[in-house]
């Protein structure tokens, strides 16, 4: 199912930026499309973005929608997320995600990270 | 955007017993659902996808089923290690939706 490892979380003010990354291991990287999944102190789970395995395809929660941006490099088997304009309600662990079938449609995820924290506070 | 609506929030029950778990959609999502464990501190974890296939080494005791806007989630029988959070998501369409979770307490 392979292996991802975030990193990047920390804590920072409202209106800052913060850069996520995640390590993909023990999969074909490239051939997945990758998620960002949040879930808030005490809360359920919420979609962030998806990129699509080839870069050409980028949707986003509207939440975030104009404030994050994901990425990937294919050649480094890494996924990103940029966060701009960062709100309190951003605050969350912050999960990738690998999409469970190399094939179209039916985005389930099938292996986690361990989950970054990142908290917006003044 | 597609409301995932699970229920009950808590469920309270002893090991060895049954415990049946609800997901409901606003709207069709035909088969593309999934339902995950997520334990306290740990990442979720896939158990089902596209409403009734066991993820890899997922325990025979998880079935799911259901269709369209009702969606089920059985343990046949509780061991102590399914005492955890259980989370459906919808996969239909954009944005992908999560319920907000059942929790499996002991009773």
């Amino acid at each position: 199912e392979g292996q991802l490892l975030e990193s990047g979380g920390g804590l920072v003010q409202p209106g800052g930026s913060l850069r996520l990354s995640c390590a993909a291991s023990e999969f074909t990287f490239r051939n997945y499309n990758m998620a960002w999944v949040r879930q808030a102190p005490g809360k359920g789970l919420e979609w962030v973005s998806i990129i699509g395995r080839d870069v050409a395809v980028t949707i986003y929660a509207d939440s975030v929608k104009g404030r994050f941006t994901i990425s990937r490099d294919n050649s480094k088997n890494t996924l990103s997320l940029q966060m701009n304009s960062l709100r309190d309600e951003d605050t969350a662990v912050y999960y990738c995600a690998k999409k469970g079938m190399e094939a179209p449609g039916n985005n389930w995820f099938d292996s986690w990270g361990q989950g970054i924290l990142v908290t917006v506070s003044s | 955007e597609i409301v995932m609506t699970q229920s009950p929030a808590t469920l309270s029950v002893s090991p060895g017993e049954r415990a049946t778990l609800s997901c409901r959609a606003s709207q069709s999502v035909d088969n593309n659902l999934a339902w995950y464990q997520q334990k306290a501190g740990q990442a979720p974890r896939l158990l089902i996808y596209d409403a009734s296939t066991r993820a890899t080494g997922i325990a025979a005791r998880f079935s799911g089923s259901g269709s369209g806007t009702e969606f089920t989630l059985t343990i046949s029988s509780l061991e102590s290690e399914d005492f955890a959070i259980y989370y459906c998501q919808q996969c239909k369409s954009w944005p992908l939706t999560f319920g907000g979770g059942t929790k499996v307490e002991i009773k």
